[in-house]
């Protein structure tokens, strides 16, 4: 059975910062890794989709790296901004589904 | 191009009543997903449809869940005889393939009194 974890489970960073959310996952078996990004009481903002095949995607400020052999992808957030907190939630996609981490809640003070 | 659209934003119910969450899928995606998020959890997989047919549900309660997707119309989860413990926040994703970009809808959440 699949497992995602992301920790910690909460970060506070002051702006500008450069950081990098980790997320590991238990079966390597996976096509793609997608990072999404949910705001309070709102859906899921994809951010960026990692095929299996590949080792990075960049978008932005945002680049993340996926090393499936073992089992480690991680988000990148340049000079981050008050508008980036967020709960910040990897996911696996595998077997037609997705399994979610239970996120990571970033807050970057002025 | 419209979002995956979901409906109702907020659903109240009242234990024992049914409840029906609607999820429209982006233009041209034929492939929807329903995710619930309880309070303090993470997301958890629910079904996945095609067009009329049911793909996998081996995230659904065996009892009182159910899930559609018409050829018209929208995908519909449904629930029967609603618990407390339903209340959550109901998300469809869809996709134009299986192993591409999951979209995902605003949600639905379900409080159940």
């Amino acid at each position: 059975k699949q497992e995602v974890t992301q920790i910690p489970a909460a970060l506070s960073v002051p702006e500008g910062e450069n950081l990098v959310l980790n997320c590991s996952f238990t079966d390597s078996a996976i096509y793609n890794l997608q990072w999404f990004r949910q705001d309070p009481g709102k859906g899921l903002t994809s951010l960026l989709l990692i095929q299996s095949s590949q080792r990075e995607q960049t978008s932005g400020r945002l680049n993340a790296s996926l090393d499936k052999s073992s089992g480690r992808s991680t988000l990148y957030i340049a000079a981050s901004q008050p508008g980036d907190s967020a709960t910040y939630l990897c996911a696996v996609g595998a077997n037609s589904k997705l399994t979610f981490g239970k996120g990571i809640t970033l807050s970057v003070r002025p | 191009n419209a979002g995956v659209m979901q409906n109702p934003r907020h659903l109240v119910r009242r234990r024992g009543q049914e409840a029906r969450l609607r999820c429209s899928p982006m233009k041209g995606h034929s492939h929807v997903y329903w995710y619930r998020q309880l309070p303090e959890e993470g997301l958890k997989f629910m079904v996945y449809l095609q067009k009329e047919n049911i793909i996998d549900e081996s995230g659904m309660p065996k009892e009182r869940f159910s899930a559609e997707f018409p050829k018209e119309g929208p995908s519909i989860l449904r629930i029967q005889q609603v618990v407390r413990g339903d209340s959550a926040a109901y998300f469809c994703a869809s996709s134009p393939g299986v192993a591409d970009t999951q979209y995902f809808g605003p949600g639905t959440r379900l409080t159940v009194l």
